[in-house]
Order: structure tokens, then C-alpha cells, then sequence
């Protein structure tokens, strides 16, 4: 079974400034990693994933997430946050077998302050 | 445009009184499933489909059934709603076996059992 945790429910932070949001994993198989994020009133849409080769993934609005394999992290980062960035962001987890099961943290709010 | 389409989007009801959220996609997906998502505890699945005729149940899912007769089209349905099964509701689709793609998310129904 995978399990997903992500230690932090909400991070403040200042326009411009870089941001770290956690996520960290157990799985006793090999797995594809993603975050989604979910604006205020919306759906998820997905923001990157890892599948396989480059453990560094970026997205197109500036973010980028590391796969830590020893560390079994995938955190997500940017440099330099706007206001558009607030948001709820989830990790996700799928193992690589014939099971579709998406297994989800709990949420890490972004709340960027002027 | 590919999406996947949930109705409605919000809905107050009481307990006890049969409801149906619909959801659709375009993308011919194989697979589809059904979430809830609640504060502090991420998205849980509540049923999946691989294929038309073919549904499982997912993390949670007492209280609900589900039906999948066409392709495009994944029903939910609360027989008998209570107030624990006030929650934000999200449909997904992914294209299917062995896919390494990521799921696809409506835009959520909010439901309000009184």
C-alpha cells in the first residue's frame, strides 16, 4: 500500500518570495508522482509529474519539484511566488502496476500576501 | 475541448432523498472514478470503473452506489443521503490500462445535506 503525507496544512508567505512545499511518500513498489493544485472554486488540474528519468520536473508557470528516491520526497519549490500562485496543492502518488489508484496528502494551502 | 463534466455543481438537499451527480467525459477514458474531499484528509476515493460494466469500490464507499452503462458517463448515486455525506465531490477520468497519464478532474459538485 502507498501513503502520502504532506506536514504542512498551510504556508504564508510574502509576494516574491521562494516558496518549499513538502511531500513525502512510502510505497514498497516503485511509483509516479504528481501535484495538482486547485484554485479557490475549481477542480484539480495537474501542475507536474514524475513518471520516469529526470528526477528534477518543471512546470510551466514556474514551479519544479525534485524526486528524492533515498528520501522518498517530492517536494515542490519556486523561486518566486505571486499572488496567483494561493492555492491549495496536492501530492499524489500511483504505483507501477496494473492499479490506477491515485493516492492523495491531505493539502498544503498557499496563502501569498502582498 | 477535453473535459470532464460535473452536475450540478452545487446542491442542498435533506436527508434521506435519493440523489444522482452526474459526470461525463470526452476523452473516450477507460477509466474513471469518483472522490470526496474533505478538510485536513486530501481526496478519498469512493468508486472507480475500468471499463463499461466494470466498477469497484473504492476507500469510502458506504452510502453510495454507482453505475457505468456507456463509456463517457460515470453516475453517483446516495440512495439514502445523511449529514456526514456533506463534502465536496470530484469525478476524474484517465485513459486506462497501463497508462502512465494523469487523471483528468471535473470542476466538483459541492453537496449539502441538511
Amino acid at each position: 500500500a502507498q501513503s502520502v503525507t504532506q506536514l504542512d496544512s498551510q504556508v504564508p508567505v510574502f509576494e516574491e518570495a521562494p516558496v518549499e512545499l513538502r511531500c513525502n511518500y512510502s510505497s514498497s513498489v516503485s511509483v509516479y508522482l504528481f501535484w495538482y493544485v486547485q484554485y479557490p472554486n475549481q477542480g484539480l488540474q495537474l501542475l507536474l509529474k514524475y513518471l520516469s528519468g529526470s528526477t528534477l520536473v518543471e512546470s510551466i508557470n514556474g514551479f519544479e519539484a525534485e524526486f528524492n528516491k533515498s528520501q522518498t520526497s517530492f517536494h515542490l519549490r519556486k523561486p518566486s511566488v505571486h499572488i496567483s500562485d494561493t492555492a491549495e496543492y496536492f501530492c499524489a502518488v500511483r504505483a507501477y502496476d496494473s492499479s490506477y489508484k491515485l493516492i492523495f496528502g491531505s493539502g498544503t494551502r498557499l496563502l501569498v500576501r502582498p | 475541448e477535453a473535459q470532464v463534466t460535473q452536475n450540478p455543481r452545487y446542491l442542498i438537499t435533506v436527508t434521506g432523498k435519493k440523489l444522482t451527480v452526474t459526470c461525463s467525459q470526452n476523452m473516450n477514458h477507460e477509466y474513471m472514478s469518483w472522490y470526496r474531499q474533505d478538510p485536513g484528509l486530501g481526496l478519498r476515493q469512493i468508486y472507480y470503473s475500468m471499463n463499461v460494466e466494470v466498477t469497484d469500490k473504492g476507500d469510502v464507499p458506504e452510502g453510495y452506489k454507482v453505475s457505468r452503462k456507456e463509456k463517457r458517463n460515470f453516475p453517483l448515486i446516495l440512495e439514502s443521503p445523511s449529514p456526514n455525506q456533506t463534502s465536496l465531490y470530484f469525478c476524474a477520468s484517465m485513459v486506462g490500462i497501463n497508462s502512465n497519464q494523469p487523471q483528468h478532474f471535473g470542476d466538483g459538485t459541492r453537496l449539502s445535506i441538511l
